[in-house]
């Protein structure tokens, strides 16, 4: 079945360290897209890309890299940089074109982060 | 930045009621609007996309409206089951490739 996987579902980080939440699809989407969820908040954009080896950064990129090396494969990384890392983070991913901002977007199962 | 607002916060109902949620979202600059259902240990599953004012979708016993022109959609759940239990998210766009999120719904239903 065409759908979007994210690994690993949970992830231990310590200070200062670096790490990479995976996020691959097979549904030949263009489209892919990091979220955030916080406790009471809704989902936030942290970066998207709309094609291989280009993408833009969201509303609260600060501390987070991404890239699209690959049309499958968008990783996340979460920088020492971001001081307040602990999160549930969502990807996914749409078609796009002319009327891309009517696409459903599909989402994976999403991947907790906590520090250590 | 846009303001996508959802009330209530969290709503708990008896199996058999019919319910319904409001979205607010700005009336400038809109292109579509967005429904997903979120349950629990899943993933977000796309249940509508609108695009035209005074648009009416149904899926089973869920339906939605959009009104464009005052920036609001209902999303209806007639006879609620206890498998409608979940959080409900809307989403509107504004034409680029983006969506911004409300906070949700959480709809519990009891048997």
């Amino acid at each position: 079945d065409g759908g979007i996987t994210q690994s690993p579902k949970y992830l231990f980080r310590k200070e200062g360290q670096n790490v990479t939440l995976s996020c691959e699809q097979n549904l030949n989407h263009d489209a892919m897209y990091w979220y955030r969820q916080d406790p009471g908040q809704g989902l936030r954009l942290i970066y998207y890309s709309q094609i291989v080896n280009d993408f833009q950064k969201g509303d609260i990129a600060e501390g987070y890299s991404v890239s699209r090396e690959k049309k499958e494969s968008f990783p996340l990384t979460v920088t020492s940089a971001q001081k307040n890392p602990t999160a549930f983070y969502l990807c996914a991913s749409s078609m796009t074109g002319a009327r891309s901002g009517n696409q459903p977007q599909h989402f994976g199962d999403g991947t907790r982060l906590s520090i250590l | 930045i846009l303001n996508v607002e959802q009330s209530p916060q969290s709503l708990h109902v008896q199996e058999g009621d019919s319910t319904n949620f409001t979205c607010s979202f700005p009336s400038s600059n809109f292109y579509a609007l967005h429904w997903y259902r979120w349950e629990t240990a899943k993933s977000p599953e796309a249940l509508f996309v609108m695009t035209l004012n005074g648009d009416e979708k149904k899926k089973g016993r869920i339906s939605a409206t959009l009104n464009t022109k005052e920036g609001y959609s209902y999303l209806y759940i007639k006879g609620s089951q206890p498998e409608d239990s979940a959080t409900y998210l809307c989403a509107f766009n504004s034409g680029y490739s983006t969506l911004t999120f409300g906070k949700g719904t959480m709809l519990l239903v009891s048997p």
